[in-house]
């Protein structure tokens, strides 16, 4: 069965420092993996996504992940954080059949000024 | 429009109560779902609905009833809930279901805040 691990459950980190979190994932044929963010008491929102091709994808919010099938990793990374990106990050792989989204624990970010 | 909707935002009801939870979206997809959120927890799956045809039920208590009237809407009808079912109930719509459509790429709502008193 798929499945996904998000190793930090909390991340602090200075505004204007740089951010990678974590995202590991288990599934024998090819991912569909995506990072969606959380603020809270709200819905989620896709901040990236990655099908096939380019293992470097880029999203909104000055956010990017890179794919590496060596590792089965899928870790989220941002330049410079910024005060507003504190929320809760969920990595996701779509199961097998497709209907279903397999999230991770979630890392919740926190940005110190 | 990019937007999944959903009402009430917030929703307080007794255990003997009947309510309901709504969700349309006008992006043309033809997949929606339910989802149920407890806090610091990732959303687990309730429902799918696949063509206005239910796809899934993730083994979901029958006191939640979903129903898609049309391929815009989705409902959740509450009966008789507990106070456990105390969430933040989340719909997502995405193109369609299925590896090779995408399933993945969903839209979620804002959600409803639910408390069972």
């Amino acid at each position: 069965a798929q499945s996904v691990t998000q190793p930090d459950i909390h991340i602090t980190v200075s505004e204007g420092a740089s951010l990678e979190l974590r995202c590991n994932y288990s599934y024998g044929a090819t991912p569909y993996l995506f990072w969606y963010v959380q603020s809270p008491g709200q819905g989620l929102q896709l901040l990236l996504k990655y099908f096939s091709g380019d293992t470097l994808v880029q999203g909104i919010k000055g956010f990017e992940a890179e794919f590496k099938r060596s590792q089965s990793s899928f870790n989220l990374r941002k330049p410079s954080v910024h005060w507003s990106d504190a929320a809760e990050y969920f990595c996701a792989v779509v199961g097998a059949d497709g209907n279903k989204l397999v999230f991770g624990a979630g890392t919740i970010l926190r940005v110190k000024s | 429009d990019t937007e999944v909707t959903q009402t009430p935002k917030h929703l307080v009801m007794g255990m003997t109560n009947k309510k309901s939870l709504k969700c349309e979206q006008h992006m043309g997809h033809r997949a929606m779902y339910w989802y149920k959120q407890k806090a610091k927890k990732p959303p687990e799956l309730m429902f799918v609905y696949s063509y206005e045809k239910l796809s899934i039920n993730e083994s979901v208590p029958s006191r939640f009833s979903p129903e898609c009237p049309n391929s815009s809407l989705l409902n959740l009808h509450l009966h008789a809930l507990q106070p456990e079912d105390s969430a933040l109930y989340l719909c997502a719509s995405s193109q369609q279901t299925g590896r090779n459509s995408k399933g993945g790429e969903q839209f979620f709502g804002p959600g409803t805040r639910l408390t069972v008193l």
